[in-house]
């Protein structure tokens, strides 16, 4: 069964702080590994990943994807408020799109 | 473009009544995905299809049924509302087959059932 895992569960900092969130998985052939972001509504896509080693960049958000070790970092550097939210980390793999539980992320003025 | 289309957006219901979500997508995806979602959880995948015509299991299964009769529609039953299947729920879709698309998904509907 397909499974992905997420960590820390809740994540609480100071705004301007740097954050990292981690996500492994293991899933039967592997196709890619998202990150969404969920504010009050539904989940917003911030990146897929589909190659080892390549890092995407949006902003201040970045990602890399280890496929060799089966794990994913989502890292936000200098937080601010409207960065809290649940990030979900996903995993495509022969058919399933399966979801983690999510890290929670609370960031404080 | 309309993107993943869910109604209704809110429901109440009472025990042991039973009610359709409706999913539609215009994006010519082939898969498609119900999840809900628990107050402070992640998504727990509820049914899939890889297209018409065909559907399968996720995770948590009970007490639902869906139907892929188009590429575009994917819609959700409930037959026997329960008090557990109090949740937000969300409709996905995406496109698998040499390249992979991230899953789009709709707004989402929250059902109570009292």
């Amino acid at each position: 069964e397909d499974k992905v895992v997420q960590s820390p569960l809740s994540l609480v900092v100071h705004e301007g702080d740097t954050v990292t969130l981690n996500c492994s998985y293991e899933v039967t052939n592997f196709r890619s590994l998202l990150w969404y972001k969920q504010e009050k509504k539904a989940p917003t896509f911030l990146f897929m990943l589909t190659s080892s080693g390549i890092e995407k960049k949006s902003g201040r958000l970045s990602s890399i994807l280890d496929k060799k070790e089966l794990f994913s970092i989502l890292n936000i550097t200098a937080t601010q408020t409207g960065d809290s939210a649940i990030y979900l980390c996903a995993v495509t793999g022969n058919e399933k799109l399966t979801f983690g539980t999510g890290t929670r992320l609370t960031i404080i003025p | 473009n309309a993107g993943v289309t869910q109604t209704p957006k809110f429901r109440i219901l009472k025990i042991g009544q039973s009610m359709t979500l409706q999913c539609t997508q215009d994006m010519n995806h082939n898969y498609m995905y119900w999840y809900r979602q628990d107050p402070g959880m992640g998504l727990k995948l509820i049914y899939y299809s890889v297209g018409a015509g065909i559907t399968d299991k996720g995770e948590v299964p009970n007490g639902y049924n869906v139907s892929r009769s188009t590429t575009e529609d994917f819609p959700l039953r409930l037959e026997l509302a329960a008090p557990s299947q109090t949740s937000v729920y969300f409709c996905a879709s995406s496109y698998l087959q040499t390249g992979v698309t991230e899953a789009f998904f709709g707004q989402g509907t929250r059902l109570t059932v009292v």
